[in-house]
């Protein structure tokens, strides 16, 4: 099972907005809507900022938000903050396999 | 809260095995899966297993199917995996984390632990 595809990097200044991609397959993240995100602060264990492609968990700020069209999810940040520099994760259920696939990773820098 | 602590971790051989804890607290341990994904240095995670809340069903990612083996304690809110036939691709920090779902399975991490190194060298 490959895992999903990330862009390695995504950068903005203070108070932008950044949109981060994740790519997959019919058999994942286009097939059902167990996509999650999370972010990872460096030597942190990660913590989950969006499941079931749009839900915020409660304490996550409103300035994180998901969607999906077809095989492709997408975690959205407005408002980039210095605190949202770190690295962001996608990760779904899958029919394959392995049932479940977390994608690339993203390191988002706020410049 | 939700609290998830490994320990185990640590410097192994390989061919060798180890064993991995999480002891978990701040919920009902017996109504939710629980997944174990590993980070090697540098890496990005890879998701390893999981187990149903009841233990009777268990899924492995395919790089670790037949080595590795996970199970629970319901009546001690403790998740094992036990590593057998260890390679140096396993060197990794291995995190356990809570399904989000209870009395359902693979709906994704929610909670997760801080982790426990293991290195895999001779």
């Amino acid at each position: 099972q490959s895992a999903l595809t990330q862009p390695a990097s995504v950068s903005g200044s203070a108070g932008q907005s950044i949109t981060i991609s994740c790519t997959g397959t019919s058999s994942d993240v286009g097939g059902q809507n167990y996509v999650s995100w999370h972010q990872q602060h460096p030597g942190t264990a990660p913590k989950v900022m969006i499941y079931e492609v749009t839900n915020r968990p409660s304490g996550v700020s409103n300035r994180f938000s998901g969607s999906k069209s077809g095989n492709t999810a997408s975690l959205t940040i407005s408002g980039l903050q210095p605190e949202d520099e770190a690295d962001y994760y996608c990760s779904s259920y899958t029919s394959n396999s392995t049932p479940y696939v977390f994608g690339t990773g993203t390191k988002v820098t706020v410049l | 809260q939700v609290q998830l602590v490994e320990s185990g971790g640590g410097v192994v051989q390989p061919g060798r095995s180890l064993r991995l804890s999480c002891a978990a607290s701040g919920f009902t341990f017996s109504t939710y899966a629980m997944h174990w994904v590993r980070q090697a240095p540098g890496e990005g995670l890879e998701w390893v297993a999981v187990i149903s809340y009841y233990g009777n069903d268990k899924y492995y990612a395919d790089s670790v199917r037949g080595r590795f083996t996970i199970s629970r304690d319901n009546s001690k809110n403790t998740l094992f995996l036990q590593m057998n036939s260890l390679r140096p691709e396993d060197t990794a920090v291995y995190f356990c984390a809570r399904d989000r779902t209870p009395y359902d399975i693979l709906t994704g991490p929610d909670y997760w632990g801080q982790g426990t190194l293991v290195t895999v060298s001779s």
